[in-house]
């Protein structure tokens, strides 16, 4: 067990909707970070907060927004959902946030859009 | 940003032999580079990491290495078990965003 917990494990929900992931990171981490994994594909860095602070931004969607709340916690909304956005959406969190802080992975959310 | 290039895409090997992945990097700032293995339906968990005061780091079977100059390393794996089996990726973190490479999927033959 990472320690990093995702939830929900899995979401089913239709084209044009909106859904929240919620991530709580390991104790005592301040940085996490959202990717989106598809099908047999690699991890897309998405984005990457530190302290309640966005600290850098990968390939999101505009459609895609994250926000790391006081209590540390994360959520990534996807709204105006796509076929496309089926994927597997992982959260990771490391101590600083710095270059050279090795991430732990939550178990993921299995996103399908139908 | 950082641009991480993995090679090779799939990897199948006999059971006993060993195994290479190689990885290059293009921000000269990056310092520390590790590795996860993925498993089927699992998160990506790390497996071994190497930064850039040191050229190459052991663990068991696993073995990494590092040229800083050409900006490249590399994850050996000897005595390749079928449990080795599953998706490797590298990455590189030159200002705290973590970019992986495209994962290169093993397959062990027993």
């Amino acid at each position: 067990d990472s320690g990093v917990t995702q939830t929900p494990k899995h979401l089913i929900t239709a084209t044009g909707q909106r859904v929240t992931l919620r991530c709580s990171p390991r104790s005592g981490d301040l940085s996490v970070y959202w990717y989106q994994q598809s099908l047999d594909q690699g991890l897309q860095f998405l984005i990457q907060y530190y302290n309640g602070e966005e600290r850098a931004k990968g390939n999101i969607l505009e459609r895609f927004s994250a926000q790391q709340f006081p209590d540390l916690h994360s959520e990534l909304n996807l709204s105006s959902l796509e076929l496309g956005d089926s994927a597997l959406y992982f959260c990771a969190s490391s101590t600083e946030g710095t270059r050279d802080s090795p991430l732990h992975f939550g178990n993921g959310t299995r996103l399908t859009v139908t | 940003g950082e641009n991480v290039e993995q090679h090779p895409s799939t990897l199948s090997v006999q059971e006993g032999d060993s195994a290479v992945i190689k990885c290059t990097y293009s921000d000269s700032a990056s310092n520390y580079f590790p590795w996860y293995k993925q498993e089927l339906g699992k998160r990506p968990q790390l497996i071994i990491d190497i930064r850039s005061n040191v050229g190459e780091k052991k663990d068991q079977r696993i073995a990494v290495t590092l040229n800083k100059t050409a900006k490249h390393f590399s994850l050996h794996i000897t005595e390749t078990q079928p449990e080795d089996s599953a998706v490797y990726f590298c990455a590189a973190s030159p200002r705290g965003d973590m970019r992986f490479g495209a994962g290169t999927r093993l397959t062990v033959k027993p």
